[in-house]
């Protein structure tokens, strides 16, 4: 699975947007990008993910470089309950492969929501 | 509302106990998973499984053995417990991607586990 890089911490005023970016300049084509958060306590939840068109739902959405090796998670207006470790996972989706989903989990970046 | 549960949400056990932690997802999902959370690590992959009775180690395996008998059950048991097994331990459950579905991964609370 490609290695993501994110930065360990970033700031964000509530109410703003807050983008967070991630590099994965080794993604593979059959790899998706997947987000997660982990708020305090609490086991990760799952966010949004993509292959290389930007997505959207309720919670976020994710933009993806044309060349895919980078890519941003933004969340539109952030409230103080978005305060949470941020995890940027490249995933094979292929149906034959032996990944079975195993999501491999780096550092992740903190994000700090400020009033 | 689909759901991930832990047994415990907190557990203290003696060195040397045999130490038992119960997972039960209501997805139908094929996939589970036990992950290990410590300060300045992450979260680790101890043993993962496909579907029943199949397991496969994850990246740290050792003290650990697992058991999946139902397909919403997954238990990971530690044989003889020891003081570095104090930890956050966490399961998960995901669909596989031959079934159409998302297969984004759901995760219990946690159990916090003390050895002491």
């Amino acid at each position: 699975d490609a290695k993501t890089t994110q930065p360990p911490s970033m700031d964000c005023a509530e109410g703003r947007a807050a983008n967070l970016p991630c590099n994965h300049s080794t993604i593979s084509g059959n790899e998706y990008v997947y987000w997660y958060r982990q708020i305090h306590s609490q086991g990760p939840q799952y966010i949004i993910h993509g292959l290389k068109n930007n997505e959207t739902n309720e919670m976020a959405s994710l933009i993806i470089t044309e060349d895919r090796k980078s890519s941003t998670l933004i969340l539109p207006h952030a409230t103080l309950r978005d305060t949470a470790v941020y995890y940027c996972i490249a995933l094979p989706k292929n149906a034959g492969g032996t990944s079975y989903g195993k999501l491999t989990f780096g550092q992740g970046t903190i994000l700090t929501v400020h009033p | 509302d689909v759901k991930v549960t832990q047994s415990s949400r907190y557990l203290v056990k003696r060195t040397g106990e045999k130490v038992f932690l119960e997972c039960v997802q209501d997805m139908d999902h094929e996939n589970m998973f036990w992950y290990r959370q410590d300060p300045g690590l992450g979260l680790r992959l101890i043993y993962f499984s496909y579907d029943v009775k199949m397991k496969e180690k994850g990246d740290i395996p050792e003290g650990y053995s697992v058991s999946r008998e139902k397909k919403e059950r997954f238990s990971l048991i530690l044989e003889s417990a020891s003081t570095n097994q104090t930890s956050m331990y966490l399961c998960a459950s995901s669909a596989p991607p031959y079934r159409g579905e998302n297969t984004e991964a759901f995760f219990g609370q946690g159990t916090r586990l003390t050895v002491v």
